[in-house]
This record gives C-alpha cells, structure tokens and sequence, in this order.
C-alpha cells in the first residue's frame, strides 16, 4: 500500500519553543495533503488541508500564525508549531491524497508532541 | 456527507470473523464508504471503501447493502493485531476534501 512518513515519531520541546513536523508521501506525489491533531481518547480532528504551491486552508479555530505549514514539493508537506505550549502536546497526523478514479488518503505514523 | 452511526465497541475472539457494522442511511448515490482502522498510537491505516458492489482485498471484505443504507465489514479470520478503532467514513470521491472521523468502533479481539 501506499506510504507515508512522518519525522519526527516524538518530540519533547521546552514551552515556547518551535518544532516543525515533516511529512513525506513516498509513493506518489500528492499535490494535496492534510494534517490532524489527536486528543487522548479522541477521534482526529482536521487542522488544515495543505495544497502544494499555494497557501494552506485552516479549519476554524486553527491559527494560522501558530500553524505554520508548508508545501513546497509534491512530496512534502511540513508544519512548524511555533511557541509551542503545553495545550500543544498532542498527536499530529497527516495524510496524502491519492487522486484516481476514487480519491483516497493514506494517512502517517504520527507525531507525538509533549510541550514542557 | 452523509452521517454514520457505528456501535463504540465489539469483542471478538481470536481466529474468528469480525463483522462490524455502519449504518449510514442518508446516502447519496454518489458517495462511497470508506474504511479506515486505528490501531493504539499509529495513524490511520486505510482498509477498503466501496460504491454499490461488495469489495473485497487482501485485508477485509466490505458488504454494502442493496439500499446502500448500511454496510458492514468483514475481517475473516480477526488475530490479536486486529484490535484497533475502526471507522466507517461516508464520502463522495473526488473533491480534494479531507476525511471526517467520527467516533468509530473498538474492536477488541480476544485470545
């Protein structure tokens, strides 16, 4: 099946610093991508839908300015958390959409993020 | 999309066949049912997904019923890997627009 990586799998930063997540589609190009979060013991919650070569869409109540994400090739997508804070600390995931007859997104390992 | 309605959780023993239903009644004709599974702290691997005709692969069988109000998928011989959250996801195909999980089901297969 088709795969997509996620680096780094965890990260722990101090608050108010900035970790940037990157997401690589390897088996085919993706023009479009997508990032999640994850809560404990919550389903996955889209943050924004990433188009390569133009601006990111963010779902209400994502910041922009926090949620800095990037999509300069076909193949990666990256989203930078910046001044991370604790509330930050989740499970961010992203995916790749696969366009054919049948759209179909192929989602990362995920990236566990801990804020100090 | 129209919206699913999948029991939270389900118990199976080992080495048999997981059924797990969804309902979606609100359909459209041209929306499909995908499947995805969650296993604890990975993201979502993607399963199967159908329009009408019941869909078979290496990993599960989908059976999508006649009305198409309601479907269910098989994993034939469940194992202890198998337990995951499974979502059931209604969508149309194209568009570029990003999957909505819902709550899903816990299948906890037992040995």
């Amino acid at each position: 099946g088709a795969v997509v990586s996620q680096h780094p799998s965890w990260v722990i930063c101090k608050s108010g610093t900035s970790v940037k997540i990157e997401c690589r589609s390897l088996d085919f190009q993706a023009t479009t991508m997508f990032w999640y979060r994850q809560f404990p013991k919550q389903s996955l919650m889209l943050m924004a839908t990433s188009n390569e070569g133009s601006k990111a869409t963010y779902e209400q109540g994502v910041e922009k300015d926090k949620f800095l994400i990037n999509h300069a090739s076909l193949t990666l997508s990256t989203l930078t958390v910046t001044s991370a804070h604790p509330e930050d600390s989740s499970f961010y995931i992203c995916s790749s959409l696969r366009v054919s007859r049948t759209d179909t997104q192929y989602f990362g390992p995920g990236t566990r993020l801990t804020v100090l | 999309d129209a919206k699913t309605t999948q029991p939270p959780s389900m118990d199976c023993a080992e080495g048999r066949a997981a059924n797990l239903p969804c309902n979606h009644s609100t359909i459209s004709g041209n929306e499909y049912v995908y499947w995805y599974r969650q296993i604890h702290s990975q993201g979502p691997q993607y399963i199967i997904h159908g329009l009408k005709n019941n869909e078979t692969n290496e990993m599960a069988s989908l059976i999508i019923t006649e009305d198409r109000k309601s479907s269910t998928l098989i994993l034939p011989h469940a194992t202890l890997r198998d337990t995951a959250v499974y979502y059931c996801i209604v969508r149309v195909s194209t568009g570029r627009r990003a999957l909505t999980f819902g709550s899903g089901t816990r299948l906890q297969v037992q040995p």
